[in-house]
């Protein structure tokens, strides 16, 4: 499978532990998204990536999450001190070139904290 | 600010039965509409978008501008439609061109 790959798919953690994802891109592909999705919502918009540089965050992105793109391949995720409310499916996108392109997402990392 | 609504969480239809799955967006700008699906374990793909005006897996989808509509359809529902649909507006006035989804409507087809 040469799709958008995430690591790890799955997470349990106490609360106030550290977590870090990983996203691997579909080869090429310069845009890279992070979105958040939890139970019974559809995904939100949390960063956006075009190549290294990271051009947008959301106000969700609180100062807790920190996400980087070193080199404009693959990209991490963390979060620090997690809390309850930051249980959710992190998924990772990525897309190529011009915008408009089709979006390819993974298949999600699951954090629960606990 | 832009918001996408999907007024059912759950649709179940018998086989061979037509499908419609509403989607309602509220943007100021000119909207540029997809459809994502979630099959069970599988991951989020597109399915279509408007501005391709293409018919995949037989379902259509038709942007009326005038009530604010990109309601996916489909003649003949099948078993295999069963899954979890995502409607999706773009951002186009913010350079990253996100998505702004709602929040799904499951799909349960009924043999």
């Amino acid at each position: 499978d040469t799709g958008v790959s995430q690591d790890p798919r799955h997470k349990i953690t106490k609360r106030g532990q550290n977590v870090t994802f990983r996203c691997d891109p579909i080869s090429e592909h310069n845009r890279l998204y992070w979105y958040r999705q939890t139970l019974g919502q559809g995904p939100e918009f949390l960063t956006y990536f075009q190549n290294e540089a990271q051009l947008e965050k959301s106000r969700l992105l609180s100062d807790r999450f920190s996400a980087e793109r070193p080199k404009g391949s693959f990209s991490t995720l963390e979060i620090q001190r997690t809390e309850q409310g930051d249980s959710a499916m992190y998924l990772c996108a990525s897309a190529l070139g011009n915008p408009g392109n089709t979006i390819y997402f993974g298949e999600g990392s699951w954090l629960t904290v606990v | 600010a832009q918001r996408v609504t999907q007024p059912e969480k759950l649709l179940s239809v018998f086989k061979g039965a037509p499908v419609e799955l509403k989607c309602n967006y509220s943007y100021s700008g000119s909207p540029e509409l997809f459809w994502y699906v979630q099959y069970s374990r599988q991951r989020l793909q597109l399915l279509l978008r408007h501005i391709s005006r293409e018919s995949i897996k037989g379902f259509t989808a038709d942007l009326n501008k005038g009530e604010t509509s990109f309601h996916l359809k489909k003649p003949f529902a099948q078993e295999e439609d069963s899954a979890m649909y995502y409607c999706a507006l773009e951002n186009s006035g913010a350079g990253s061109y996100q998505l702004t989804f709602g929040k799904g409507t499951k799909l349960s087809v009924i043999p």
